[in-house]
């Protein structure tokens, strides 16, 4: 089945400075990449999200890229703010057995 | 517009006993999905349904089941309960299967002790 990773596990950035959150999967099949944020006692809400006949998608300070021949994708948030502060979550999805397998989690700590 | 909804909020149960977990979709969508949270770990998919029928199930035991009812608002019920149960359940809507994009609910926070 399909394996997804993600790193780092925590992140400290200064307010305004970018931070970056790499994951990768194993399914070359996998094909839509959605990212989540989850903030303390909330589920899981979608902030971006990309398909594999797409190699980048922007959606104001938030961006994902994808590179499907090594099987990774990328969440970039520039200009951070503290209310970015969450955990963010990648996932894929294993269309031949409709499933999302979900990265591990980095939590992001934005210092004002 | 309303959100995905879940019911209870919180519960707690003691080993062996058995749980119903309610969901509602977002208006609209017609296909439901269930993870399992563990405390500091991302999402387990369980179950999607869309359209009443099972289309995806997930690696957990038989005790763990699911049903959509025509209105499309589903349940999630585990039985012979296990302290490893214990953890955040979440569903999510979309508005139909596969690659379309899907919206969680706050969950339902469960204690087994």
């Amino acid at each position: 089945g399909e394996n997804v990773e993600q790193h780092p596990s925590t992140l400290s950035v200064q307010e305004g400075d970018s931070a970056v959150i790499k994951c990768t999967y194993s399914d070359s099949a996998s094909n839509y990449f959605p990212w989540y944020k989850q903030e303390l006692g909330k589920g899981p809400q979608l902030i971006i999200d990309i398909r594999s006949n797409v190699g980048e998608k922007k959606d104001q300070r938030i961006a994902v890229t994808l590179n499907k021949t090594a099987k990774h994708f990328s969440l970039h948030i520039t200009e951070t703010q503290p209310e970015d502060s969450a955990v963010y979550f990648c996932a894929a999805l294993e269309p031949n057995f409709n499933k999302f397998y979900f990265g591990s989690g980095t939590k992001l700590n934005v210092k004002p | 517009d309303a959100g995905v909804t879940q019911s209870p909020t919180h519960l707690i149960k003691t080993r062996g006993q058995h749980v119903t977990l309610r969901c509602s979709p977002i208006s609209g969508h017609k296909s439901v999905s269930w993870y399992q949270q563990v405390l500091g770990q991302g999402p387990q998919f369980i179950f999607q349904y869309y359209e009443k029928e099972e289309r995806g199930r997930g690696n957990f035991p038989d005790r763990f089941s699911a049903r959509q009812f025509p209105n499309y608002s589903s349940e999630l019920n585990v039985n012979a309960l296990l302290l490893g149960d214990s953890a955040l359940y979440l569903c999510a809507s979309s508005s139909g299967e596969g690659t379309d994009t899907q919206y969680f609910g706050p969950g339902t926070r469960l204690t087994v002790l």
